[in-house]
């Protein structure tokens, strides 16, 4: 399958903004995912990039994709501790399946 | 807002017994997906199911595995003789299809395998 890769924790400071880091290897993915997962909760949409897009902008949320380094991230702004939790890269791979990163634990402190 | 829904949300049973997973995917959507994640691991994708048939699945999914859509709204994954390493959360997803890309998914069901 297709490898997505994700550094594994992030620390911020409340107010501060986080940046997560993902690569991934499937040239040929036309949408690419960020998911996030609180702790015992099941995994929740926050946004999503079609390939052909270099960046997409959503309330505090700003994905960047630099599709010739296969790179992708996540600008969290102004980091609540709300924003605890582990955030998943993904890759669409074909209509029917998305290829997930490891994850990656955020935890904002104080 | 719609979402998916699982059922239990936690489920304990010994090696060997069958177990059933249910979710209620999104209702006007058409595509089906079951997922797991082994704690502490990625999330893996299991299978997809479309117009009432597996769509693809991956090698995790073998022959002790099924999923079934029994009727309009439920989608239930199947384990025939559980071994200690099916002990994972399962989520169910779901999509629209078409031009939605969208892949929601539910809250999850802890299996723990005995």
């Amino acid at each position: 399958g297709e490898d997505v890769e994700q550094s594994l924790f992030l620390s911020v400071r409340e107010g501060d903004s986080s940046v997560i880091n993902c690569t991934y290897t499937d040239s040929s993915s036309t949408y690419l995912y960020w998911y996030k997962q609180e702790p015992g909760a099941g995994l929740q949409l926050l946004t999503y990039i079609f390939s052909n897009m270099d960046m997409k902008q959503d309330q505090r949320l700003t994905v960047l994709l630099n599709k010739k380094d296969k790179h992708l991230s996540l600008r969290i702004a102004d980091t609540q501790t709300g924003d605890s939790a582990i955030y998943f890269c993904a890759e669409k791979e074909n209509d029917y399946k998305l290829s997930f990163g490891a994850g990656t634990t955020v935890t904002v402190r104080a | 807002e719609p979402e998916v829904t699982q059922t239990p949300s936690h489920q304990v049973t010994q090696m060997g017994q069958e177990v059933i997973l249910r979710c209620v995917p999104i209702s006007n959507h058409l595509y089906f997906y079951w997922y797991r994640q082994i704690l502490g691991q990625k999330v893996e994708f299991l299978v997809s199911f479309y117009n009432n048939e597996i769509s693809e699945k991956s090698e995790i999914f073998d022959d002790q595995f099924s999923v079934e859509r029994p009727d309009g709204s439920n989608f239930t994954l199947k384990i025939r003789s559980t071994k200690l390493e099916d002990s994972a959360m399962y989520f169910c997803a779901s999509r629209r299809g078409g031009a939605a890309n969208e892949q929601f998914f539910g809250p999850g069901t802890r299996l723990t395998v005995l």
